[in-house]
């Protein structure tokens, strides 16, 4: 079956640093590939996504891109703000959405 | 644009009663909407997938009778959880996929539900 694997949190960073969380995907065939963030007590929100290789997401200073060759979707910021302090959970679609566990991120001053 | 409301956001109820939380997709129409459920510090968890005027479909290990989905137009679904028991307690999202997409979807802002 289809499946999402995202590195494990807690990722604690200070302010400015750069972010990088992993994810890469199993999948027969090529899913839609998905960022979500989730900040406490809310649903989630869409970040990016990219529907085939090579596609780039980007939205708010974070960017991922899809890469068939090693089957991943890393998501990348630059320079991270403690506003950016959240759960942030991958996930791939192909008829159904598969999230992967999820990652926190806690950004400090 | 794209927004998805649940009302709702939380509940408190005694064992036994039943709860409804209703999904909307407030600016666009869905003929698809999903129900989720979420533990603390977990991911979503598919329940059912949810479609305007048809039975929804449930995934595996999820009672049908105990969460009853219905979706009676292309904006509003709600999730009744019938005679609830304190392990029904969970934050639960629903979200709704746009006429035309056929891969993203819109979530809500979730319901916490505490059954006591």
């Amino acid at each position: 079956g289809n499946s999402v694997t995202q590195m494990e949190g807690p990722v604690t960073l200070s302010e400015e640093a750069f972010l990088t969380i992993n994810c890469t995907y199993t999948a027969t065939g090529y899913p839609s590939l998905f960022w979500y963030v989730q900040y406490p007590g809310e649903g989630l929100q869409l970040l990016l996504k990219a529907t085939k290789a090579d596609d780039k997401g980007s939205n708010k200073g974070f960017e991922a891109t899809y890469r068939k060759e090693t089957t991943s979707f890393h998501l990348e910021k630059g320079s991270v703000q403690v506003s950016d302090s959240a759960v942030y959970f991958c996930a791939g679609v192909i008829q159904k959405v598969t999230f992967g566990t999820g990652t926190k991120l806690q950004v400090i001053p | 644009g794209a927004v998805v409301s649940q009302h709702p956001s939380w509940v408190i109820c005694k064992s036994g009663t039943s709860v409804k939380i209703e999904c909307r997709s407030l600016d666009f129409q869905a003929t698809t909407m999903f129900w989720y459920r979420q533990f603390p510090k977990q991911s979503l968890m598919l329940m059912a997938t949810s479609n305007e005027g048809s039975k929804a479909t449930y995934e595996q290990g999820v009672e049908k009778d105990k969460f009853l989905i219905n979706h009676a137009s292309l904006t509003l679904s709600t999730l009744t959880v019938t005679s609830a028991h304190p392990e029904d307690s969970s934050f639960y999202i629903c979200s709704a996929l746009p006429l035309g997409s056929t891969d993203t979807q819109y979530f809500g802002p979730g319901t916490r539900l505490t059954v006591l």
